[in-house]
């Protein structure tokens, strides 16, 4: 069962426009929840995390959203570049931090 | 200062064989994973070491799979009896106790013939 649902499979975005990539929830422990980037044969690369207790994280160019009732959060890239093309993963783990529970992956394609 | 490490980036084996894969985290890390990934998924996570004790191995998929770190820094994950179901890249990622921020290394590529 997959504990994290994402969605889209692929995405492809013009140069300056907002990516949107969301994900979904089940289990209410999970305490902490990063997107992960990853580049072709690189492993995943931590980009922003949040916890549930604040609505939004901002860091530059990427925000996350989160929506605790909904047991939903998004990522969202401003003014999207052809570098941020790449695969992206949400995950959600618990306050141990024992087991990372990864999404399937959205692989972003930006257009110049 | 140097990434995590991982040993070999390739490696090729044929059915029923035994292979170990070698992790070196960030020194100082002492959390590790392993996790593996299947072409167009997420990464599965597979065993967590605190220090040189496994707190969670969980997620490794059967008796074949076995992983050490005896030192609580190097980690070797060990597949015995190789299937081709085994092919994937495995990841292994390291953090500081009581934090959530993984590093991950490049992966190694495991192809079961």
């Amino acid at each position: 069962q997959q504990q994290v649902k994402q969605s889209p499979q692929s995405l492809i975005v013009q140069k300056g426009g907002i990516s949107i990539i969301n994900c979904a929830y089940e289990n209410t422990a999970f305490d902490y929840f990063p997107w992960y980037q990853q580049f072709p044969g690189k492993g995943p690369a931590l980009l922003i995390a949040i916890r549930p207790d604040v609505s939004e994280k901002k860091e530059g160019r990427f925000t996350i959203s989160f929506n605790k009732s909904a047991k939903q959060f998004s990522l969202h890239i401003m003014d999207s570049q052809p570098g941020d093309s790449a695969t992206y993963f949400c995950a959600a783990t618990m306050n141990t931090g024992n087991q990372f529970y990864f999404g399937t992956g959205t692989s972003l394609t930006v257009i110049p | 200062g140097a990434g995590v490490s991982q040993t070999p980036s390739n490696k090729v084996t044929e059915k029923g064989k035994y292979v170990e894969l070698r992790c070196d985290p960030i020194s100082g890390h002492t959390a590790l994973y392993w996790y593996r990934q299947s072409l167009g998924q997420g990464p599965e996570f597979l065993i967590y070491f605190q220090g040189t004790g496994a707190a969670d191995d969980s997620g490794l998929p059967n008796d074949r799979f076995f992983a050490v770190r005896p030192e609580g820094s190097v980690s070797t994950l060990k597949i015995q009896r190789t299937e081709r179901g085994d092919s994937a890249v495995y990841l292994c990622a390291s953090s500081y106790s009581g934090s959530f921020e993984q590093f991950f290394g490049p992966g190694t590529r495991l192809t079961v013939l």
